[in-house]
């Protein structure tokens, strides 16, 4: 079946514009994850969104930074005014929370390489 | 509060030697044990995972870990390393009796296989 999808694969923008990431996660996965990856380094989590429930937006790193998911599939992360630290790889996962492969394992989008120029 | 460690920054291993990289962990209730790895300029695959049961995990591409709850450590291990191995590997947990699925991520271990 098909995977978690990220659009777009790469995005160049100035300092200052607006962008909008998009995940589409896998069919039926309840959950959804959103972390930033800088070059080489580790995962910082950004968002999780579980069911109906209010998000988890603990890990968003200023107000400039939104996300929201619509229908309970298709998310969008919203980056206000950027700034040049915010150039990395924008990774979004989703993973079941049902049955036997309900115990949390995520699957990855490919990821979207923001460039702040 | 829940932590994952992965003491190496970086494991060196000649091709056709054995190789592990470590991950330490600490939660309240019951582990769930992740294994994942990033090839270079990819997104993360999912290799392995321990819920219950056995020690060790069988995953993709000939890798296996142990559970050692004493020793609350979940190390990823191959018999005889490839070149095709190198990649960033990272251990993440999660508490079992929690419902929040979120997973608590290691900073990652750059594992290089030299021929």
């Amino acid at each position: 079946g098909a995977g978690v999808s990220q659009s777009p694969s790469n995005k160049v923008t100035e300092k200052g514009k607006d962008v909008e990431l998009r995940c589409d996660p896998i069919s039926g996965h309840t959950a959804l994850y959103w972390y930033r990856q800088s070059l080489g380094q580790g995962l910082e989590f950004l968002i999780y969104f579980q069911g109906n429930s209010a998000p988890d937006k603990s890990g968003l790193p200023s107000d400039r930074f939104s996300a929201e998911r619509t229908g309970g599939s298709v998310s969008t992360l919203t980056i206000q005014r950027t700034q040049q630290e915010d150039s990395a790889v924008y990774l979004c996962a989703s993973s079941t929370t049902t049955g036997l492969a309900g115990v949390g394992t995520q699957y990855f989008g490919p990821g979207t390489r923001l460039t702040v120029l | 509060a829940q932590s994952v460690a992965q003491p190496e920054d970086q494991v060196n291993v000649a091709e056709g030697n054995p190789l592990t990289v470590k991950c330490t962990y600490s939660v309240s209730g019951n582990p769930y044990l992740f294994w994942y790895v990033q090839y270079p300029n990819r997104g993360l695959q999912f290799l392995l995972k321990y819920i219950t049961g056995d020690n060790l995990v069988k995953g993709s591409y000939g890798f296996e870990a142990e559970f050692n709850k004493s020793q609350t450590s979940f190390h990823l291990k191959k018999p005889s390393a490839l070149v095709s191995d190198s990649a960033l590997y990272f251990c993440a947990v999660r508490d079992g009796t929690d419902s929040n699925y979120q997973l608590i991520w290691g900073a990652g271990t750059k594992l290089i296989i030299k021929p």
